[in-house]
């Protein structure tokens, strides 16, 4: 059974860099079935997508978000990671790792249990 | 890349039928059939029920069930259950390996 576990930080300061790693057990990332993902969720509001990675580096940004962003992918540890920087306020919230199915579809099939992340305002 | 529009709220009685709608642009619902449903409890991860439109993960119940129609999906739960007091979110492709969320709706079971 696949397994996906966020750790990272749960406070960070205003204007620093926000760092969280996924750790994927139960499989391997370097599958050409799937991306791996992140997303967010501010404290009683929706789900926000943040960005796939692919095994080999293919990257994609939710353009809102693309200017502060970096996703990276370790294959050798079947982990990947998110960063974002000059953090705020806005920026509170639980985020959750993902795995997608895009083979020939698209859709979230395996999610972390996701962790808080808060920036004090 | 703008949010996908769901209703903040739905509610039904045991045993009814409820819809939720979910609707985008031509860029994204209108144009993919890639559109996925999410159930999420307070506190939880959200859960797959819904993808490609209409297709259900295998050993989920067929009470979920989705459509579309042009640039808007839907998500009708039928035989209402007092356990399908959720929240529920729509997915989209949008193109170029991108995906954008609707905003959510609170389904309460009366």
């Amino acid at each position: 059974q696949l397994q996906l576990q966020e750790s990272g930080p749960g406070l960070v300061k205003p204007s620093e860099t926000l760092s969280l790693t996924c750790t994927v057990s139960g499989g391997s990332i370097s599958s050409s079935s799937y991306y791996w993902v992140w997303i967010r969720q501010p404290p009683g509001k929706g789900l926000e997508w943040i960005g796939n990675i692919f095994y080999s580096g293919n990257i994609f940004y939710n353009p809102s978000l693309r200017s502060r962003v970096t996703i990276s992918v370790d294959t050798s540890k079947n982990q990947f990671s998110l960063r974002l920087i000059s953090v705020t306020a806005a920026d509170t919230a639980v985020y959750y790792c993902a795995r997608i199915q895009r083979a020939g579809t698209y859709y979230f099939d395996y999610w972390g249990q996701g962790t808080l992340v808060t920036v004090p305002s | 890349q703008s949010a996908l529009t769901q209703p903040a709220s739905v509610s039904g009685s045991p045993g009814q039928s409820v819809t939720i709608s979910c609707t985008g642009t031509s860029s994204d619902v209108g144009t993919y059939n890639f559109v996925s449903w999410y159930q999420q409890f307070p506190g939880k991860a959200p859960k797959l029920i819904i993808y490609d439109v209409s297709k259900r993960p295998s050993g989920d119940s067929d009470r979920f069930s989705g459509s579309k129609s042009g640039n808007t999906a839907s998500l009708t739960i039928s035989g209402l259950q007092a356990e399908d007091e959720a929240d529920y979110y729509c997915c989209s492709y949008a193109g170029s390996s991108t995906l954008v969320f609707g905003g959510g709706t609170k389904l309460t079971v009366l």
